[in-house]
């Protein structure tokens, strides 16, 4: 099976522009968690979602948004971008074990804001 | 809420020296609990993980750990380091609850001198 990918791997944008970034998960998987990772905050969750709906919703302002797809691609969004929104953000295709999911990352997306 | 701690945010080994990192986390019902590994430019791969099996979990790469719940600990280990072992590892925690957040220590990077 492909892996997660996340396009672009590669972004630069500026101050109060937006960006939208997308995740398609491994196939068959029907949800995916999106993170942020900055070297001073670590890994913090954004959000999950599960067959189109958020299931689940970290602390992040409105500016920070997604949504998920019925063939379960998903795209989060941050609109009126700030310095400090530059990050690794990463995405998750999570599949059911039992109790849990156990969750395969993509590469992520490098996000820099000027 | 669940935490976990990831003392000290580097460790150095020589090759062929054990590998220690530790993790420590707070709950008061014993959680699923996770190590990753995270190369540079690359997303995060899972280690090994406990999920109220065996105490002792052995992973990839040769790592293992043990979940110790009168020490809230969950130890990563490895007999001797590798210099491909070089990376950034992070420890994990996830409630045992149906559509619970995975919450991640700070991490910890891993040096290995030749």
């Amino acid at each position: 099976k492909a892996g997660v990918t996340q396009t672009p791997r590669y972004l630069i944008k500026t101050r109060g522009q937006q960006v939208t970034l997308s995740c398609s998960p491994i196939s068959g998987h029907r949800s995916v968690s999106w993170y942020q990772q900055t070297p001073g905050q670590g890994l913090q969750f954004l959000f999950e979602y599960f067959s189109e709906t958020q299931r689940n919703k970290g602390n992040f302002p409105g500016r920070f948004s997604g949504r998920q797809f019925s063939n379960s691609r998903s795209e989060m969004n941050v609109s009126t971008l700030e310095l400090g929104d530059s990050a690794l953000y990463l995405c998750a295709s999570n599949e059911r074990r039992g109790p849990y999911n156990e969750q395969f990352f993509g590469p992520g997306t490098r996000l820099t804001v000027l | 809420a669940q935490s976990v701690t990831q003392l000290g945010s580097h460790v150095s080994v020589s090759e062929g020296a054990l590998v220690l990192l530790r993790c420590n986390y707070s709950s008061s019902v014993p959680p699923y609990l996770f190590w990753y590994v995270q190369y540079p430019n690359q997303g995060l791969q899972l280690l090994l993980k406990y999920t109220s099996a065996a105490t002792l979990v052995k992973g990839i790469n040769g790592f293992e750990a043990e979940f110790k719940k009168s020490e809230t600990s969950f130890h990563l280990t490895k007999p001797s380091a590798h210099m491909s072992d070089a990376a950034e590892y992070f420890c994990a925690v996830r409630p045992t609850g149906a559509n619970s957040k995975l919450t991640f220590g700070k991490g910890i990077t891993l040096s290995v001198r030749p």
